[in-house]
């Protein structure tokens, strides 16, 4: 079954630190891989995406690493701030059913000021 | 611009009736999708909708669950007969073709 595991379930971060957020996957076939922020009360907003074929993409204090062989991507937020607070889900998508995204299980992330 | 709006936001109802949930998509993306997000559970696909047209209906979890789109536009979920299982948040998104996903709020559904 096509499946992306997500870890930690849960982070807490001091102001300023990093917040790393790991997902793994099985599926070969999968080729884009974005990152959603979803806020209490409010769907999912597309934070970064990556397809394979880059190592690394950053966009301000957030940055997605991307290791094919291992078949892993990391979330990783720079000078992690308290309004950054929110569930982050990593998901994957098959090249032949690019709308059907295939959701990591969510990490509740909690920045203390 | 509008995002993507859903109504009601919040629905209870008991254990056996029917519910319909509305998704209106931002005026111009051709592609709708519902997804199901269950307590502590990561978003889980439903349905996908081309135009008019459902060519992935794959996630449904069971005939007792149907939606429709008309007019290239407005969506509808219908759950028949609800069981308790059936209690999430029900998202809807919709996108140009091959774009990033732009979601609602979604439906807070509450089978009693």
């Amino acid at each position: 079954q096509q499946q992306v595991k997500q870890s930690p379930q849960s982070l807490i971060v001091q102001k300023g630190g990093i917040s790393i957020i790991n997902c793994a996957y099985e599926n070969t076939a999968f080729d884009y891989f974005p990152w959603y922020q979803q806020f209490p009360g409010k769907g999912p907003a597309l934070l970064i995406a990556i397809r394979p074929d880059v190592s690394e993409k950053k966009e301000g204090r957030f940055t997605i690493s991307f290791n094919k062989s291992a078949k892993q991507f990391s979330l990783h937020i720079m000078d992690s701030q308290p309004g950054d607070s929110a569930t982050y889900f990593c998901a994957a998508t098959p090249g032949d059913s690019s709308y059907k995204l295939i959701f990591g299980s969510g990490t509740r992330l909690l920045v203390r000021p | 611009g509008a995002g993507v709006s859903q109504s009601p936001s919040n629905k209870v109802t008991e254990k056996g009736k029917d519910v319909e949930l509305r998704c209106d998509p931002i005026s111009g993306h051709t592609a709708l999708y519902w997804y199901r997000q269950s307590l502590g559970q990561g978003l889980e696909f439903l349905i996908y909708f081309q135009g008019n047209s459902a060519p992935d209906k794959s996630g449904l979890p069971s005939d007792r669950f149907s939606a429709e789109r008309t007019g290239g536009s407005v969506s509808t979920l219908t759950i028949q007969r609800t069981q308790q299982e059936d209690s999430a948040v029900y998202l809807c998104a919709s996108s140009p073709a091959n774009s990033p996903l732009h979601f609602g709020n979604g439906t807070r559904l509450t089978v009693t």
